[in-house]
């Protein structure tokens, strides 16, 4: 079955430390991905999303993610985190001719100040 | 623009008891999905529905049942409620909803439906 893996399910950070959280998906083929933010309180917002091109993809607050296709791999990455980043994170991904994404099971950052 | 809007915020129901979520998709949105999350699950697909059809349907059982109006709005109902149905119903709108190959919509998600089972 087609399914998007978040290895990491809590990280806690310190300030101005480095990001990376892990996601791994099994599709074949043409695959859309998607990266979404949940902060405290607030609505699940789209931070990134890849579809074809440039495997590397900018998003909003200082975010990136990577698509590696030989790893089946579209991890998160962010330089330098703040307290703001605080926030529950999900991983989403869909083949090319598919209708529904599949979220992983979400990775909770919490950054010290 | 306004966002996505759901009704009401939080519910307590006993089991047994039916309940109705409601979703008001972003204006000009043809496309609602709702989902269900929970603690250790993320957000697993419930159904969406485009221009009043159910489009797509998730692996949930028939107790959880929904519809579109002409306005695009959207109604969820669960029916014979179980404790296992606590959970946040999320509803996600976007203008085409989700279409197959490459040229997929931004979905918009509302704050959510806090139900808990008693």
């Amino acid at each position: 079955a087609q399914s998007v893996s978040q290895h990491n399910h809590h990280v806690i950070l310190s300030e101005a430390a480095s990001l990376e959280l892990g996601c791994n998906y099994s599709y074949g083929g043409t695959v859309n991905l998607f990266w979404y933010v949940q902060y405290p309180g607030q609505h699940l917002q789209l931070l990134l999303k890849y579809f074809s091109g440039d495997p590397l993809v900018k998003g909003i607050k200082g975010f990136e993610a990577e698509f590696i296709k030989s790893k089946f791999s579209f991890n998160l990455r962010k330089p330098s985190v703040q307290w703001s980043d605080t926030a529950e994170y999900f991983c989403a991904g869909k083949s090319g001719g598919s209708y529904i994404p599949t979220f992983g099971r979400g990775t909770s950052l919490i950054v010290h100040p | 623009k306004a966002g996505v809007t759901q009704t009401p915020r939080y519910l307590i129901k006993t089991r047994g008891q039916q309940v109705t979520l409601s979703c008001s998709p972003i204006s000009g949105h043809r496309s609602v999905s709702w989902y269900q999350q929970t603690p250790g699950q993320g957000l697993q697909f419930l159904f969406e529905y485009f221009s009043e059809t159910q489009r797509n349907k998730g692996n949930f059982p028939g107790r959880f049942s929904g519809r579109q109006f002409s306005n695009s709005r959207s109604e969820m109902n669960v029916s014979t409620l179980e404790l296992g149905d606590s959970a946040l119903y999320l509803c996600a709108s976007s203008l085409n909803g989700l279409a197959g190959g490459q040229a997929v919509d931004e979905q918009f998600f509302g704050p959510g439906t806090r139900l808990t089972v008693l």
